[in-house]
């Protein structure tokens, strides 16, 4: 089955820098990745979204890239806020958005 | 729109008790799924549904029995609590890959404690 691994498992950065998460999965036939943000005691929530047929997508201030031939994508935040404090799980499926597995996570300080 | 519910929030049980975690959804979603969140970790797929009527195992399955009667309903049963299966649980739903995108849409989680 697909093997989802991400680092780092923490990340402190100061406010107003820029915040760097990689994912790398198993499975060459994953067709879509997404990034989800989990506040402590919530659920989490889709923030960003790639399928493999794209190698970039960006959202205000946070992008995804996606390199399928070395299996590995990355979420990039810029200009961090206080409130970007959160555990982020990347995550993978080769079913098109079912059946997703998810990396360890990633939890984010930002310090102001 | 109610969205993805799950019903109980908190549950506390004593091992070999069996139970229900409960989850809709009124997004008429074809796709629905459990996770279970241990601390620290991320999310493992328990169970999923393609549809009414539809099941399948994901990667942590036993222990564990679902059903899917409506497109609405997807329940979680326990068979005989375990402490290992103290975890949150998140129930999720997503539409069939389309223009309308793949997101799964999650509950709010049933946080369970087995003593």
């Amino acid at each position: 089955g697909e093997n989802v691994e991400q680092h780092p498992s923490t990340l402190s950065v100061q406010e107003g820098d820029s915040a760097v998460i990689k994912c790398t999965y198993s499975d060459s036939a994953s067709n879509y990745f997404p990034w989800y943000k989990q506040e402590l005691g919530k659920r989490p929530q889709l923030i960003i979204d790639i399928r493999s047929n794209v190698g970039e997508k960006k959202d205000q201030r946070i992008a995804v890239t996606l390199n399928k031939t070395a299996k590995h994508f990355s979420l990039h935040i810029t200009e961090t806020q206080p409130e970007d404090s959160a555990v982020y799980f990347c995550a993978a499926s080769r079913d098109a958005g079912n059946k997703l597995t998810f990396g360890g996570g990633t939890r984010v300080l930002v310090k102001p | 729109n109610a969205g993805v519910t799950q019903t109980p929030k908190f549950q506390v049980l004593k091992t070999g008790q069996s139970m229900t975690l409960q989850c809709a959804q009124d997004m008429n979603h074809e796709y629905m799924s459990w996770y279970r969140q241990d601390p620290g970790m991320g999310l493992r797929l328990i169970h999923y549904s393609v549809g009414a009527g539809i099941t399948d195992q994901g990667e942590v399955p036993n222990g564990y029995n679902v059903s899917r009667s409506t497109t609405e309903d997807f329940p979680l049963r326990l068979l005989s609590a375990a402490p290992s299966q103290t975890s949150v649980y998140f129930c999720a739903s997503s539409r069939q890959p389309g223009p309308g995108g793949y997101e799964q849409f999650f509950g709010p989680g049933t946080r369970l404690t087995v003593l």
